[in-house]
């Protein structure tokens, strides 16, 4: 299986600041990872593909990077609204498997 | 695109539960369709897919053998069916649909149905 890991596991902003999250994969996958936000009670809401591809309706301060084993999220200008947890995902193989998750908390 | 989960609820171990995944707003028969788990407190955790092209299935080694993954494209419906219940089985399940393209990634999500396995 491959295993992903994020880092950090949590982080802290103010409205206006730049966050940056890493997923490394334990294996080679191209560029086949997604992210997601998830807020508590809520289901996780499809962000990126293909590393660096926004889904429709994704604001553009959202912006991901990456191929192979290193992969980055990175969000300009955070708002309030921003809040939550992020999760990669790797789309190469079966069984697909997640991050851990990073939490961000807006101050 | 509209997926609503339902079945979910308290079972002892040991026993059964169907979760069902009602889709609309897209052509069901075409598409993918997966589920995630959430345990309380915890990440998320890919269950199983059903390939839209051909029905082809997959799980994860922590369900295989006890879950089943299937769909009725008449009724627009996926399901899950789970047997031999177990503590660790208790989460936040979700139906997701996948994106459509070459990746497994998944670009709608249900709201989830909540099963919790206890005596």
């Amino acid at each position: 299986d491959i295993l992903m890991t994020q880092s950090p596991s949590s982080v802290s902003a103010s409205v206006g600041d730049s966050v940056t999250i890493t997923c490394r994969a334990s294996q080679g996958i191209s560029g086949w990872l997604a992210w997601y936000q998830q807020k508590p009670g809520k289901a996780p809401r499809f962000l990126i593909y293909a590393a660096s591809n926004l889904q429709s309706g994704v604001p553009s301060r959202f912006s991901g990077s990456g191929s192979g084993t290193d992969f980055t999220l990175t969000i300009i200008s955070l708002q309030p609204e921003d809040f939550g947890t992020y999760y990669c995902q790797q789309a190469n193989s079966f069984p697909i498997t997640f991050g851990q998750g990073t939490r961000l908390e807006i101050k | 695109v509209q997926l609503l989960e339902s079945g979910g609820g308290l079972v002892q171990p040991g026993g059964s539960l169907r979760l069902s995944c009602a889709a609309s707003g897209f052509s069901f028969s075409i598409y993918s369709m997966t589920w995630v788990r959430q345990a309380p407190g915890k990440g998320l955790e890919w269950v199983s897919d059903i390939r839209g092209s051909g029905g082809r299935t997959y799980y994860a080694d922590s369900v295989k053998g006890r879950f089943t993954i299937s769909r009725d494209i008449s009724k627009k419906t996926l399901y899950l069916q789970m047997n031999s219940l177990r503590a660790e089985d208790t989460a936040v399940y979700y139906c997701a649909k996948d994106r459509g393209d070459q990746g497994y990634w998944f670009d709608s999500w249900g709201q989830g149905t909540l099963v919790t396995v206890s005596s």
